[in-house]
């Protein structure tokens, strides 16, 4: 089946531990998205890579860090100097960032939580 | 950006059309509207997406004013798995990405 996969689904770290939650896509998309989400709250975005070996920050990038060295792959770190790391964090892909036609398809999110 | 407005919540019963407004007056002519719902602590799903014409699939017709101003998604027969948050979302322009900005969305309960 193609799709977005995440894990772990829930994640416990203890306060000052950096942290890196995995994003893998199966669809053949150029970009991807990481967001963070606050009860109650909507998506923020926080990176965004268009293609390979290239990303950019998002409006909440501080304290986290990414990479794409592999089209099917975005993983997203969480340092300590992110100040209030929990939250729920969603990946998504699409076809193409800048194509008329941008459904965005969403994984099933990592639920972080810093003790 | 160009923001979006949403009631933060809406009713609607069971078995009736949902109709749900969202207001983009800043949009600008070549930012697309896009609709996602998030079912409790799951993934958003993508519902549709238009540009200046009305728009229907499977899942929704999407209603765009004249002047591109306002929308309504409509639900066209709501059902209990209906219920969920309702992002209505401008896509920002290539140079951004085309990333989506998601404001706080409506939250709809379907009532038997």
């Amino acid at each position: 089946d193609g799709g977005i996969t995440q894990s772990p689904k829930y994640l416990f770290r203890k306060e000052g531990q950096n942290v890196t939650l995995s994003c893998e896509q199966n669809l053949n998309h150029d970009a991807m998205y990481w967001y963070r989400q606050d009860p109650g709250q909507g998506l923020r975005l926080i990176y965004y890579s268009q293609i390979v070996n290239d990303f950019q920050k998002g409006d909440i990038a501080e304290g986290y860090s990414v990479s794409r060295e592999k089209k099917e792959s975005f993983p997203l770190t969480v340092t300590s100097a992110q100040k209030n790391p929990t939250a729920f964090y969603l990946c998504a892909s699409s076809i193409e960032a800048g194509s008329s036609y941008n459904e965005q398809f969403f994984g099933p999110g990592t639920r972080l939580t810093v003790l | 950006d160009a923001k979006t407005t949403q009631p933060p919540s809406m009713d609607c019963a069971e078995g009736r059309a949902a109709n749900l407004p969202c207001n983009h007056s800043t949009i600008s002519g070549n930012e697309y509207v896009y609709w996602y719902r998030q079912i409790h602590s799951q993934g958003p799903q993508y519902i549709i997406h238009g540009l200046k014409n009305n728009e229907t699939n499977e899942m929704a017709s999407l209603i765009i004013t004249e002047d591109r101003k306002s929308s309504t998604l409509i639900l066209p027969h709501a059902t209990l798995r209906d219920t969920a948050v309702y992002y209505c979302i401008v896509r920002a322009p290539y140079n951004q990405g085309g990333k989506l900005i998601f404001g706080q969305g409506t939250e709809l309960s379907v009532k038997p």
